[in-house]
Protein backbone atom coordinates (compact mmCIF):
# COMPACT_ATOMS: atom_id res chain seq x y z
CA UNK A 1 0.00 0.00 0.00
CA UNK A 2 0.88 3.47 -1.08
CA UNK A 3 0.06 4.78 3.13
CA UNK A 4 -2.03 7.66 3.55
CA UNK A 5 -2.01 10.21 1.05
CA UNK A 6 -2.64 13.71 0.71
CA UNK A 7 -3.21 16.30 -0.95
CA UNK A 8 -2.43 18.95 -1.95
CA UNK A 9 1.02 19.05 -0.29
CA UNK A 10 1.08 22.77 -0.22
CA UNK A 11 -1.92 25.51 -0.48
CA UNK A 12 -1.25 28.89 -0.65
CA UNK A 13 -4.80 30.80 -0.80
CA UNK A 14 -5.76 34.17 0.03
CA UNK A 15 -8.19 34.98 2.92
CA UNK A 16 -12.21 34.85 2.43
CA UNK A 17 -11.52 31.98 -0.10
CA UNK A 18 -12.91 28.09 0.62
CA UNK A 19 -10.04 25.35 0.81
CA UNK A 20 -10.47 21.69 0.66
CA UNK A 21 -7.68 19.42 1.74
CA UNK A 22 -7.69 15.85 0.29
CA UNK A 23 -6.62 12.29 2.46
CA UNK A 24 -6.90 8.58 0.90
CA UNK A 25 -6.43 6.34 4.01
CA UNK A 26 -4.96 3.09 3.69
CA UNK A 27 -7.36 0.61 2.51
CA UNK A 28 -8.81 -1.44 5.25
CA UNK A 29 -8.23 1.22 7.75
CA UNK A 30 -11.52 1.75 10.11
CA UNK A 31 -10.39 5.08 11.28
CA UNK A 32 -9.51 8.20 9.69
CA UNK A 33 -8.04 11.46 12.01
CA UNK A 34 -7.72 14.78 10.87
CA UNK A 35 -5.34 16.42 13.04
CA UNK A 36 -3.50 20.63 12.99
CA UNK A 37 -0.12 21.79 13.51
CA UNK A 38 1.29 24.81 15.06
CA UNK A 39 4.00 26.14 16.56
CA UNK A 40 1.72 27.75 19.03
CA UNK A 41 -0.93 24.66 19.62
CA UNK A 42 1.28 21.68 18.94
CA UNK A 43 -1.08 18.28 17.27
CA UNK A 44 -4.58 19.25 17.31
CA UNK A 45 -6.87 16.52 17.00
CA UNK A 46 -9.65 18.05 14.71
CA UNK A 47 -12.17 15.08 14.00
CA UNK A 48 -11.95 11.30 13.60
CA UNK A 49 -14.32 8.86 11.87
CA UNK A 50 -14.79 5.05 12.36
CA UNK A 51 -16.10 3.32 9.57
CA UNK A 52 -17.13 6.55 7.58
CA UNK A 53 -18.73 7.97 10.71
CA UNK A 54 -17.69 10.95 12.35
CA UNK A 55 -17.16 10.06 16.02
CA UNK A 56 -15.54 13.16 17.79
CA UNK A 57 -16.00 16.70 16.16
CA UNK A 58 -15.05 18.16 19.22
CA UNK A 59 -11.98 19.79 18.35
CA UNK A 60 -13.19 21.34 14.89
CA UNK A 61 -12.59 25.16 16.07
CA UNK A 62 -15.72 26.22 14.46
CA UNK A 63 -17.89 26.58 11.82
CA UNK A 64 -16.05 27.42 8.90
CA UNK A 65 -14.12 23.89 9.23
CA UNK A 66 -16.25 20.93 7.99
CA UNK A 67 -15.29 17.72 7.19
CA UNK A 68 -16.47 14.31 5.34
CA UNK A 69 -16.07 11.13 4.30
CA UNK A 70 -18.00 9.61 1.25
CA UNK A 71 -16.84 6.33 1.92
CA UNK A 72 -13.98 3.98 3.09
CA UNK A 73 -11.44 5.58 0.71
CA UNK A 74 -11.87 9.26 0.83
CA UNK A 75 -11.96 12.17 3.35
CA UNK A 76 -12.16 15.86 2.85
CA UNK A 77 -10.97 18.92 5.17
CA UNK A 78 -13.11 21.74 4.28
CA UNK A 79 -12.28 25.28 5.34
CA UNK A 80 -15.03 28.06 4.46
CA UNK A 81 -13.79 31.18 4.50
CA UNK A 82 -10.44 30.44 5.63
CA UNK A 83 -8.38 33.37 7.85
CA UNK A 84 -4.88 33.33 8.20
CA UNK A 85 -5.08 32.01 11.36
CA UNK A 86 -5.81 28.82 9.94
CA UNK A 87 -2.14 28.81 8.11
CA UNK A 88 -0.91 25.56 10.13
CA UNK A 89 -0.05 21.87 8.59
CA UNK A 90 -3.10 19.65 8.69
CA UNK A 91 -2.15 15.84 8.63
CA UNK A 92 -4.26 12.68 7.63
CA UNK A 93 -3.75 9.33 10.01
CA UNK A 94 -5.52 5.79 9.38
CA UNK A 95 -5.53 2.92 11.81
CA UNK A 96 -7.20 -0.41 11.84
CA UNK A 97 -9.78 -0.98 14.34
CA UNK A 98 -8.77 -1.58 18.34
CA UNK A 99 -7.33 0.90 20.79
CA UNK A 100 -3.97 -1.03 20.29
CA UNK A 101 -3.10 -0.11 16.91
CA UNK A 102 -1.14 2.66 15.94
CA UNK A 103 -2.18 5.40 13.53
CA UNK A 104 -0.18 6.03 10.10
CA UNK A 105 0.33 9.73 9.24
CA UNK A 106 0.24 11.39 5.46
CA UNK A 107 2.83 13.77 4.91
CA UNK A 108 0.87 16.57 5.89
CA UNK A 109 -0.65 19.82 3.90
CA UNK A 110 1.21 23.19 4.22
CA UNK A 111 -1.64 25.62 4.39
CA UNK A 112 -0.84 29.37 4.38
CA UNK A 113 -3.66 31.97 3.93
CA UNK A 114 -2.45 35.47 3.10
CA UNK B 1 -10.85 11.24 29.67
CA UNK B 2 -7.71 10.28 28.76
CA UNK B 3 -4.20 12.57 28.33
CA UNK B 4 -0.45 12.43 27.96
CA UNK B 5 1.53 15.02 29.33
CA UNK B 6 5.37 15.64 27.86
CA UNK B 7 7.83 17.47 30.09
CA UNK B 8 10.32 19.36 28.86
CA UNK B 9 9.68 21.10 25.15
CA UNK B 10 13.38 21.17 24.48
CA UNK B 11 15.61 18.21 25.38
CA UNK B 12 19.34 18.79 24.41
CA UNK B 13 22.30 16.01 24.78
CA UNK B 14 25.45 15.24 23.63
CA UNK B 15 26.15 12.63 21.13
CA UNK B 16 26.75 9.64 22.67
CA UNK B 17 24.83 10.72 25.64
CA UNK B 18 21.77 8.88 27.46
CA UNK B 19 18.32 10.27 26.09
CA UNK B 20 15.26 10.58 28.24
CA UNK B 21 12.01 12.05 26.89
CA UNK B 22 9.52 11.91 29.93
CA UNK B 23 6.03 11.26 29.32
CA UNK B 24 3.38 10.62 31.88
CA UNK B 25 -0.55 9.38 31.13
CA UNK B 26 -4.08 9.89 32.31
CA UNK B 27 -6.31 7.20 31.16
CA UNK B 28 -9.88 5.53 33.67
CA UNK B 29 -8.86 2.71 31.58
CA UNK B 30 -5.76 0.71 30.74
CA UNK B 31 -4.25 3.06 28.47
CA UNK B 32 -2.70 2.11 25.06
CA UNK B 33 0.73 4.23 24.69
CA UNK B 34 2.70 5.40 21.46
CA UNK B 35 5.69 6.61 21.07
CA UNK B 36 6.51 8.87 17.50
CA UNK B 37 8.93 10.65 15.85
CA UNK B 38 8.84 13.59 13.25
CA UNK B 39 11.63 14.86 11.31
CA UNK B 40 10.96 18.12 9.95
CA UNK B 41 8.71 18.87 7.13
CA UNK B 42 7.51 14.95 7.42
CA UNK B 43 4.36 13.53 8.88
CA UNK B 44 4.84 11.29 11.91
CA UNK B 45 6.02 7.89 12.01
CA UNK B 46 5.75 5.33 14.49
CA UNK B 47 9.14 4.15 16.88
CA UNK B 48 7.25 2.11 19.22
CA UNK B 49 3.92 1.16 21.25
CA UNK B 50 2.58 -0.61 24.94
CA UNK B 51 0.29 -2.76 24.18
CA UNK B 52 -0.23 -4.64 27.80
CA UNK B 53 1.78 -7.62 26.37
CA UNK B 54 5.13 -6.32 27.93
CA UNK B 55 6.58 -3.28 29.94
CA UNK B 56 9.72 -2.74 28.22
CA UNK B 57 9.03 -1.97 24.81
CA UNK B 58 11.88 -1.83 22.31
CA UNK B 59 11.14 0.57 19.06
CA UNK B 60 13.08 1.57 16.10
CA UNK B 61 16.52 3.09 16.25
CA UNK B 62 17.84 1.72 19.11
CA UNK B 63 14.57 3.35 21.21
CA UNK B 64 12.60 1.70 24.19
CA UNK B 65 10.35 2.78 26.70
CA UNK B 66 9.14 1.35 30.17
CA UNK B 67 5.57 1.32 31.21
CA UNK B 68 5.36 2.37 34.56
CA UNK B 69 1.53 1.69 35.96
CA UNK B 70 2.61 2.98 39.73
CA UNK B 71 3.92 6.11 37.77
CA UNK B 72 1.61 6.55 35.02
CA UNK B 73 4.48 7.05 32.83
CA UNK B 74 5.63 5.65 29.33
CA UNK B 75 9.70 7.29 29.60
CA UNK B 76 11.53 7.05 26.08
CA UNK B 77 14.87 6.24 26.32
CA UNK B 78 18.28 5.88 24.30
CA UNK B 79 21.25 4.64 25.57
CA UNK B 80 23.63 6.80 23.13
CA UNK B 81 22.03 9.40 21.24
CA UNK B 82 23.32 10.00 17.26
CA UNK B 83 23.09 12.83 15.45
CA UNK B 84 20.33 11.51 13.23
CA UNK B 85 18.32 11.62 16.41
CA UNK B 86 17.72 14.63 16.36
CA UNK B 87 13.78 15.42 15.61
CA UNK B 88 10.41 16.48 17.75
CA UNK B 89 9.17 13.42 19.57
CA UNK B 90 5.51 12.70 20.49
CA UNK B 91 4.06 10.56 22.97
CA UNK B 92 0.02 9.69 22.27
CA UNK B 93 -2.53 7.82 24.12
CA UNK B 94 -5.27 5.73 22.81
CA UNK B 95 -8.20 3.88 24.90
CA UNK B 96 -11.15 2.23 24.46
CA UNK B 97 -12.43 4.24 27.14
CA UNK B 98 -11.41 7.40 25.10
CA UNK B 99 -13.38 6.08 22.33
CA UNK B 100 -10.07 5.21 20.55
CA UNK B 101 -9.44 8.46 20.04
CA UNK B 102 -5.69 8.87 19.42
CA UNK B 103 -4.93 12.02 21.76
CA UNK B 104 -0.89 13.52 21.79
CA UNK B 105 1.11 15.45 24.18
CA UNK B 106 2.69 18.57 23.15
CA UNK B 107 5.85 17.07 22.06
CA UNK B 108 9.71 17.07 22.54
CA UNK B 109 11.85 18.92 20.62
CA UNK B 110 15.59 16.85 21.25
CA UNK B 111 18.65 18.71 19.93
CA UNK B 112 21.94 16.62 19.29
CA UNK B 113 25.21 18.52 20.23
CA UNK B 114 28.79 17.22 19.16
Amino acid sequence: DAGVIQSPRHEVTEMGQEVTLRCKPISGHDYLFWYRQTMMRGLELLIYFNNNVPIDDSGMPEDRFSAKMPNASFSTLKIQPSEPRDSAVYFCASSLDGGNTEAFFGQGTRLTVV
Amino acid sequence: AQSVTQLGSHVSVSEGALVLLRCNYSSSVPPYLFWYVQYPNQGLQLLLKYTSAATLVKGINGFEAEFKKSETSFHLTKPSAHMSDAAEYFCAVRSTGGGNKLTFGTGTQLKVEL
